[in-house]
């Protein structure tokens, strides 16, 4: 079974806080992605990585930064966080080739920042 | 801009009930479409439409794709208290390497 797993189920920080999410996924798969998830928004892509090293924007890439040292782990980072970025995240990770039918999503962070 | 609108917004109906779940898109690059199923954790993967008039189904949930009229809708027969949940649909760009465009979603509560 694919395994994407998340640092954290549960955060609450400080404004001005630096903030780290981790995700892992156990399936080699190439390409991982960080969603910021809002009622009536939906999930809007933050940032995605194709590969190790590699990071492309998404739709929404202010105020947050990756990292993508190794392969397995992708990692967001909220350089000093804002209480507009309280928000539940997802982390999704998936092969290149395959179809997206095999794009598999992590629990989630709620993350709070009061 | 790209981008993939879901009607209804919510939706409340009773067991036994059948219900349409419409997604309509506007994307420059398509290359599929995608319904996920979001219950209290993460989205899991229901279907993935790329091809117009074909329907997928998957027991008592049918899918099917209108490439000509940008649209998608999902359907749910005899509907179960289990099916209550958020439903999203995706269209995913090929002109961005795995990169998805999300709608709003459409929370449908499905009442005893």
């Amino acid at each position: 079974d694919v395994k994407v797993t998340q640092s954290s189920r549960y955060l609450v920080k400080r404004t001005g806080e630096k903030v780290f999410l981790e995700c892992v996924q156990d399936m080699d798969h190439e390409n991982m992605f960080w969603y910021r998830q809002d009622p009536g928004l939906g999930l809007r892509l933050i940032y995605f990585s194709y590969d190790v090293k590699m990071k492309e924007k998404g739709d929404i890439p202010e105020g947050y930064s990756v990292s993508r040292e190794k392969k397995e782990r992708f990692s967001l980072i909220l350089e000093s966080a804002s209480t507009n970025q309280t928000s539940m995240y997802l982390c999704a990770s998936s092969l290149t080739s395959g179809g997206w039918d095999t794009q598999y999503f992590g629990p989630g962070t709620r993350l709070t920042v009061l | 801009e790209d981008k993939v609108v879901q009607s209804p917004l919510s939706l409340v109906v009773h067991e036994g009930d059948t219900v349409t779940l419409n997604c309509s898109y506007e994307v420059t690059n398509f290359r599929s479409l995608l319904w996920y199923k979001q219950e209290k954790k993460a989205p899991t993967f229901l279907f993935m439409l790329t091809s117009s008039g074909i329907e997928k189904k998957s027991g008592r949930l049918s899918s099917i794709l209108d490439k000509k009229e940008l649209f998608s809708i999902l359907n749910i027969t005899a509907t179960q208290t289990g099916d209550s949940a958020v439903y999203l649909c995706a269209v995913e760009d090929s002109g961005n390497t795995g990169k998805l465009i999300f709608g709003q979603g459409t929370t449908l509560q499905v009442k005893p």
